[in-house]
């Protein structure tokens, strides 16, 4: 069964530094996602990412957040500025042609 | 007003009882997903349906389109069958993922 994985697992960060979250994709997945859950609500969407950009985005997915696949791999998550109400799980999820969206493990974020 | 909703948010059940779980949204759908999170977090795909039944092991997921509803029933429940159950839908086929609040399912020996 093919996964995605994302590291770290978890990150406990200080309020105001940058975080980078990994994501692998499946291999020959192009259709790439972000998620994120605070404890206790549903999964809300954050971005999506196709073709070497940004195909839809959430209000929450401001200025501080980017996303980019720096080596044609691996798909980041950057939190320039992270703030309290960042602490959230993130998933990352990726789609293939004709398929279901897969989900990471997620990363566990806690910032202090 | 939420795309997705759930029914119930909570329910508690004995080891072997026939479960079910309902889901109904607003919007138009290509695909509607049936995913569990277990305590630790994960999110698994258990199913992605646009029309009929689908059925793996004890799980069985349907889904009416025209009445934007879909159930998930689970045969001879188990412990281990103890997670939050989220029903989502995508728009389009490659459209982000709305999820619902879920499903905190509590199975007792």
């Amino acid at each position: 069964e093919p996964e995605v994985t994302q590291t770290p697992s978890h990150q406990v960060t200080q309020m105001g530094q940058e975080v980078i979250l990994r994501c692998v994709p499946i291999s020959n997945h192009l259709y790439f996602y972000w998620y994120r859950q605070i404890l206790g609500q549903k999964v809300e969407f954050l971005v999506s990412f196709y073709n070497n950009e940004i195909s839809e985005k959430s209000e929450i997915f401001d200025d501080q957040f980017s996303v980019e696949r720096p080596d044609g791999s691996n798909f980041t998550l950057k939190i320039r500025s992270t703030k309290l109400e960042d602490s959230a799980m993130y998933f990352c999820a990726t789609q293939g042609a004709g398929e279901t969206q897969y989900f990471g493990p997620g990363t566990r974020l806690l910032v202090l | 007003k939420n795309e997705v909703e759930q029914s119930p948010q909570n329910l508690t059940a004995q080891e072997g009882e026939f479960i079910t779980i309902n889901c109904s949204y607003s919007v138009g759908i290509s695909a509607l997903h049936w995913l569990q999170q277990h305590p630790g977090g994960g999110i698994v795909s258990l199913f992605m349906l646009s029309s009929g039944k689908k059925k793996h092991g004890r799980l069985i997921a349907t889904i009416n389109i025209q009445e934007k509803h879909s159930s998930l029933h689970i045969t001879a429940s188990h412990p281990r069958d103890s997670a939050v159950y989220i029903c989502a839908v995508q728009k389009t086929s490659y459209d982000k993922v709305i999820f619902g609040p879920g499903t905190s399912l509590s199975v007792i020996p």
